[in-house]
Formats: structure tokens, C-alpha cells, sequence
């Protein structure tokens, strides 16, 4: 079955900037979307169609793509930022597929 | 403003059944695609099922012939019926509604709170 790749934890200190990298081999083909999940709290969509910021979401939540990997990037990290990041997309036959998460701890 | 709120979750033995509500409010469940995505205790996400505005359904093969999805349209409801759970089932569910970005392919913009199924003895 089809699978995304994250790295298990990723770590920064405050004010820096944090990358999180997802690979699948579809995603030259299929869009990328990022939640943030903060414990005991749903996911919050904080990037759609590998690059697009939906409303309210702070302007240092970035993402990008290049060939089998998709990245997000968080400039200027804060506290708050501390959080479960997941990737999605899908497979070839457009079903659902999640990353399995990366912890971003914030030093 | 757009709410999901969930309710139904608890405890039922191995091969029992349980039915999950989604209540909306801010937006119209049935002209739009709603989803259910369920979290294992410390995992990561699952997509179990969707419904299309048209109806149709789809399901993870994980739950598939054993989960339904439904709505009430007069309720502003979604609905997951689940039969024949197993252990493997114990998660958080949330329901999701889920937007088309390409033909066929979709995410989820908005999130209710989730509820938790425990399916143990």
C-alpha cells in the first residue's frame, strides 16, 4: 500500500525555522495538505494544494514541493508551534493517505 | 461559523455495534462531501469513510462491508453506523468536511472534537 514518510520528531528553538519533510512517490502527482494537532485537539488544516495558506492561518506556515517531497516550513518559530504535524494526499486511486506524523518540539 | 460537534463514542465488546452523529452547524451537510478519520490511542490518522453531496460512498478497506456512513438532511446530520467492531477499531473518530482539491482527491478543512470508541471485553 501507498505510504507517506515524515521524520518522528523535529526539534528548533524559538524564533527559528523548522522543516518538515514528507515523501511519497505520488506526490509529483497529487497535492499535499498539512495539519497541525496539538494534544487532546483535533487537526487544524494549516496548508492545502502543497503551498495554499487558508484564512487565519499565521503567514509563517509555509509549504512547498520538489519531485517525491513535500515540505513544511514554519519561519520564525514560536511556543504554540510546538504540535503533531501530518502530511496528506492520496494514492494513485485518490484514496486518502496520511503521513504518519511528525512531533515538532519547540527547545 | 462552521461547528462539528460528535457524539455516540464509548465502550462495546468485540462484534458489537455503535453508531457515531456528527452534528453541523454553519454550513449544509448534505451539499457538501463529509468524511470520518479515526485516531488509534498514541497513532496517527486514519480516513475510514466519505460520503459525496450526490451520495455516494466510499469506505478504507480496513472497515469496509462493517462501517456505513449516512446523513440526515433534515437533522444537518452525518452518521457512521459500525458492526462487527473490533479491537483494532478503539480510536478517536472525527468527523471532517472534506473538499475536492482535484477529480477524486480531497481534504478536510473543518474538524469536529472527535469521540472515543473503545471496543474491549
Amino acid at each position: 500500500s501507498y505510504e507517506l514518510t515524515q521524520p518522528p520528531s523535529v526539534s528548533v528553538s524559538p524564533g527559528q525555522t523548522a522543516r518538515i519533510t514528507c515523501s511519497g512517490d505520488a506526490l509529483p502527482k497529487q497535492y499535499a495538505y498539512w495539519y497541525q494537532q496539538k494534544p487532546g485537539q483535533a487537526p487544524v488544516l494549516v496548508i492545502y494544494k502543497d503551498s495554499e495558506r487558508p484564512s487565519g492561518i499565521p503567514e509563517r506556515f509555509s509549504g512547498s514541493s520538489s519531485g517525491t517531497t513535500v515540505t513544511l516550513t514554519i519561519s520564525g518559530v514560536q511556543a504554540e508551534d510546538e504540535a503533531d504535524y501530518y502530511c496528506q494526499s492520496a494514492d494513485s486511486s485518490g484514496t486518502v493517505v496520511f503521513g504518519g506524523g511528525t512531533k515538532l518540539t519547540v527547545l | 461559523e462552521v461547528q462539528l460537534v460528535e457524539s455516540g463514542g464509548g465502550l462495546v465488546q468485540p462484534g458489537g455495534s455503535l453508531r457515531l452523529s456528527c452534528a453541523a452547524s454553519g454550513f449544509t451537510v448534505s451539499s457538501n462531501y463529509m468524511s470520518w478519520v479515526r485516531q488509534a490511542p498514541g497513532k496517527g490518522l486514519e480516513w475510514v469513510s466519505v460520503i459525496y453531496s450526490g451520495g455516494s460512498t466510499y469506505y478504507a478497506d480496513s472497515v469496509k462491508g462493517r462501517f456505513t456512513i449516512s446523513r440526515d438532511n433534515s437533522k444537518n446530520t452525518l452518521y457512521l453506523q459500525m458492526n462487527s467492531l473490533r479491537a483494532e477499531d478503539t480510536a478517536v473518530y472525527y468527523c471532517a468536511r472534506t473538499r475536492i482539491a482535484v477529480a477524486g482527491t480531497y481534504y478536510f478543512d473543518y474538524w469536529g472534537q472527535g469521540t472515543l470508541v473503545t471496543v474491549s471485553s
